[in-house]
């Protein structure tokens, strides 16, 4: 079964720290690993990472992944509040001819003035 | 980046009426569009594929009579939960492909069932 694993769940920190959200994935037919930022509606798209070892960057966001491991992690530095959300890693897995994403439980971020 | 819109934002019915939520995609031609659910503190659930002129497919556990969706153009599905019931009480979201293929999501429909 294609399961996706975050941790920490929760992650409380004050302003300006820096946070590592991490992803761990075990799926078949990998395709893609996607980080998405929620706040109070729908997920808004962050990252999409195919390939081993090349960092994503936008701004204070960065990700990259590790096929070899089968983990991802998204580091924010120098947080502030609007960083608080819940971050969702999901990964993109082909099953049964189709292609669909396989969501993580989230970290749910919480920053501190 | 692609612009998927959900409507209705948010709704309440009663039990065991039915409730029609529709997903559009704006500037792009969607074969496949996804339908989510998220409980308060949960993350996403996929529920069920939808495929432009085909039947839906359904995950394992998700009720095809009971939540029924319709694809029925290149822009717009719709999902049809029928004969509700509060535990229907949910946060429903669709998405569909992009053209880099990433998923974007709908903003999403909060239905309440008294």
């Amino acid at each position: 079964e294609d399961k996706v694993v975050q941790s920490p769940l929760s992650l409380v920190v004050h302003e300006g720290d820096t946070v590592t959200l991490n992803c761990s994935y075990e799926v078949t037919n990998f395709r893609s690993l996607l980080w998405y930022k929620q706040e109070k509606k729908a997920p808004t798209f962050l990252f999409m990472l195919t390939s081993s070892g090349i960092e994503k960057k936008s701004g204070r966001l960065s990700s990259i992944l590790d096929k070899k491991e089968l983990f991802s992690i998204l580091n924010i530095t120098a947080t502030q509040t609007g960083d608080s959300a819940v971050y969702l890693c999901a990964v993109e897995a082909r099953s049964q001819g189709a292609q669909k994403l396989v969501f993580g439980q989230g970290t749910r971020l919480t920053i501190n003035p | 980046g692609a612009v998927v819109s959900q409507h209705p934002s948010r709704v309440i019915c009663k039990s065991g009426t039915s409730v029609k939520i529709e997903c559009r995609s704006l500037d792009f031609q969607a074969t496949t569009m996804f339908w989510y659910r998220q409980f308060p503190k949960q993350s996403l659930m996929l529920m069920a594929t939808s495929n432009e002129g085909s039947k839906a497919t359904y995950e394992q556990g998700v009720e095809k009579d009971k939540f029924l969706i319709n694809h029925a153009s290149l822009t717009l599905s719709t999902l049809t939960v029928t004969s509700a019931h509060p535990e229907d009480s949910s946060f429903y979201i669709c998405s569909a492909w992009g053209r880099a293929g990433e998923q974007y999501f709908g903003p999403g429909t909060r239905l309440t069932v008294t």
